[in-house]
């Protein structure tokens, strides 16, 4: 089955700085891939969708790019604040059904003043 | 709108008890997910819903762990005989129709003692 594997683990950068984090998966039929973000103790906060006709998608404050070539998704966070503190998962709807979502093992991203 | 409702928030169970899970997915809603979050195994699809009807079980435990949606405002996941490795964060989802984006509940923690 599909498996999604996401660099790296943890990321911490200063205030301003880009904050960057990719995935790639293995299923070539995959079809649907969302970024979500998890606040401390909070839910998934869907940021991003991107379909397989998307390359690249601008969000408020972040960029997707999606390369079906070597099956990479990757978000960029430009100007990284505070408030962007927070753990991100990409997840990658299964090939086969287009249902359930395979999520990526997480970036705990840490924004410093 | 008030997104997916998800009760209780906190479970607090003795080892072999019954745990009953609640979710409420967004009106309109045709499709319900189930994942568990821990920290050693992240985020695993569970099952899922489509009209009421089980579509995908393949991430449920064979024993113990139950799901139905008798109606379409509401699905529960039952574990009987809850065992300390069930504690988790158990997250319900709805989609408007099946591979579109997934809005996540705010999650019930239990927590098997």
């Amino acid at each position: 089955g599909e498996q999604v594997e996401q660099r790296p683990p943890h990321l911490s950068v200063r205030e301003g700085d880009s904050a960057f984090i990719t995935c790639t998966y293995t299923d070539p039929n995959s079809y649907y891939f969302f970024w979500y973000k998890q606040e401390p103790g909070a839910s998934l906060q869907l940021l991003m969708k991107v379909f397989s006709s998307t390359e690249i998608n601008e969000g408020q404050g972040f960029t997707v790019l999606l390369n079906k070539k070597d099956k990479r998704l990757s978000l960029n966070l430009t100007a990284a604040h505070p408030g962007d503190s927070a753990a991100y998962f990409c997840a990658v709807s299964d090939g086969g059904s287009g249902n359930k979502l395979i999520f990526g093992t997480g970036t705990l991203l840490s924004v410093k003043p | 709108n008030a997104g997916v409702i998800q009760t209780p928030r906190h479970k607090v169970t003795g080892k072999g008890q019954e745990a009953t899970l609640w979710c409420e997915p967004i009106s309109g809603h045709s499709a319900v997910f189930w994942y568990r979050q821990t920290i050693v195994q992240g985020l695993e699809f569970l099952t899922y819903f489509r009209n009421q009807a089980p579509i995908d079980d393949s991430g449920m435990p064979k024993e113990r762990f139950s799901a139905q949606m008798p109606n379409q405002s509401h699905s529960t996941l039952k574990i009987q005989s809850t065992q300390p490795q069930d504690s988790a964060v158990y997250l319900c989802a709805s989609s408007l129709e099946s591979g579109y984006e997934q809005y996540f509940g705010p999650g019930t923690r239990l927590t098997v003692l």
